[in-house]
């Protein structure tokens, strides 16, 4: 059974930094790209960034690309998301995600979603 | 960045009815397109890849069409349990894109 359980959520103050992590179990990590995708407070789903599973390739949406570093650590099937200088538009409940397609760089749609790790940002 | 629009807001039905959800990309985005539901309290889940392919445990009253700009989600026959949030997603660019949801609601 494939599991993603995230961690590392929490209220922060705008500006600080916070690192999320995802320990990813059920199917064999490193065949797979992985994504963060969050999702604000009643609001709808948005994507964050994306690794491949030799993290060779690496992609942001443009509201985080400079202070949010994507990376993954596949000898310990972990998935990792550095968030530096918080906005308060940053925060929600962030998912890790299994991307669906298997070997290669990517494919683009998600068929496994751990349940959230929360992120409030406040002073 | 692709946009994706869906139609309409909200959809009331009641059950046994069938159910058409709408998705507009503003740029062609092939057949790149997956449909997820989403329940309060719950993640989202994965029912339709590349347009028109189920994903694996999806019931079969669950169908996906579409290519290029206009895709659409079609559930034959409501269940209970198909009230719910439902969102298209692009793969063809990055970034990619989740259009902001139908809302189906129990008429």
């Amino acid at each position: 059974e494939v599991q993603l359980v995230e961690s590392g959520g929490g209220l922060v103050q705008p500006g600080r930094s916070l690192r999320l992590s995802c320990a990813a179990s059920g199917f064999t990590f490193d065949d797979y790209a992985m994504h963060w995708v969050r999702q604000a407070p009643g609001k709808g789903l948005e994507w964050v960034s994306a690794i491949s599973w030799k993290s060779v390739t690496i992609g942001y949406a443009d509201s985080v690309k400079g202070r949010f570093t994507i990376s993954r650590d596949n000898a310990k099937n972990s998935l990792y998301l550095q968030m530096n200088s918080l906005r308060a538009e940053d925060m929600a409940l962030y998912y890790c995600v299994k991307d669906k397609g298997r070997y290669g760089d990517y494919e683009g749609h998600f068929d496994y979603w751990g349940q959230g790790t929360l992120v409030t940002v406040s002073s | 960045e692709i946009v994706l629009t869906q139609s309409p807001v909200t959809l009331s039905l009641s059950p046994g009815e069938r159910a058409t959800l709408s998705c507009w990309a503003s740029q062609s985005v092939s057949s790149y397109l997956a449909w997820y539901q989403q329940k309060p309290g719950q993640a989202p889940r994965l029912l339709i890849y590349d347009a028109s392919n189920r994903a694996t445990g999806i019931p079969a009253r669950f169908s996906g069409s579409g290519s290029g700009t206009d895709f659409t989600l079609t559930i034959s026959s409501l269940e209970p349990e198909d009230f719910a949030l439902y969102y298209c997603q692009q793969r063809v660019n990055w970034p990619i894109t989740f259009g902001q949801g139908t809302k189906l609601e129990i008429k």
